[in-house]
């Protein structure tokens, strides 16, 4: 799978758009990119996942370049609770052999919403 | 609400202890997950499964045994625990088809002392 580069760390102000950047340079036709969030001591939670097209749903919106080597998740009115590490992964959508349906975790983007 | 359930939050075991960590889902997902958490280091997998009696090794199965005998449960063992296996340990699911998103458990934190 490929490897994904994400800034340490981020802040926001609340009410503000929360927009974490990723690289994947190395991304592959059927590799998709996913978003995972980490709040302080709970288990890692799903945010959204895309192929090529921009994606949107409850929690945020997803944007992938058209050259798919790098994406932004947008938390579009970050509230203190959306304090957290953010996770980009890529991940073939290939079925079979050993290595499908592993994810892959980075170190993450450590995003601060602040008063 | 579905959910994914670890069975113990926090954990303390002795040094040579087998160590017992359980964790089921509601959701009838095919796929299951251990995965271990350590300051620096992020998670790693430790084993999955993606069926009944299937068990595939990830990245660091050292130490480590699962056991899947039914579908909506899958155990990680800890054969005879050692100090630095103390960690945060995140069991996971999902359906098969790739474009799912997984679910997380609450973690179980072992210590062993």
């Amino acid at each position: 799978d490929a490897k994904t580069t994400q800034p340490t760390s981020m802040d926001c102000a609340e009410g503000r758009a929360a927009n974490l950047p990723c690289n994947h340079s190395t991304i592959s036709g059927n590799e998709y990119v996913y978003w995972y969030r980490q709040i302080h001591s709970q288990g890692p939670q799903y945010i959204i996942h895309g192929l090529k097209n921009n994606e949107t749903n409850e929690m945020a919106s997803l944007i992938i370049t058209e050259d798919r080597k790098s994406s932004t998740l947008i938390l579009p009115h970050a509230t203190l609770r959306d304090t957290a590490v953010y996770y980009c992964i890529v991940r073939s959508g290939n079925a079979g052999g050993t290595s499908y349906g592993k994810l892959t975790f980075g170190q993450g983007t450590i995003l601060t919403v602040h008063p | 609400d579905v959910k994914v359930t670890q069975s113990s939050r926090y954990l303390v075991k002795r040094t040579g202890e087998k160590v017992f960590l359980e964790c089921v889902q509601d959701m009838d997902h095919e796929n299951m997950f251990w995965y271990r958490q350590d300051p620096g280091l992020g998670l790693r997998l430790i084993y999955f499964s993606y069926d009944v009696k299937m068990k595939e090794k990830g990245d660091i199965p050292e130490g480590y045994s699962v056991s899947r005998e039914k579908k909506e449960r899958f155990s990680l063992i800890l054969e005879s625990a050692s100090t630095n296996q103390t960690s945060m340990y995140l069991c996971a699911s999902s359906f098969l088809q790739h474009n799912y998103g997984y679910t997380f458990g609450s973690g179980t934190r072992l210590t062993v002392v």
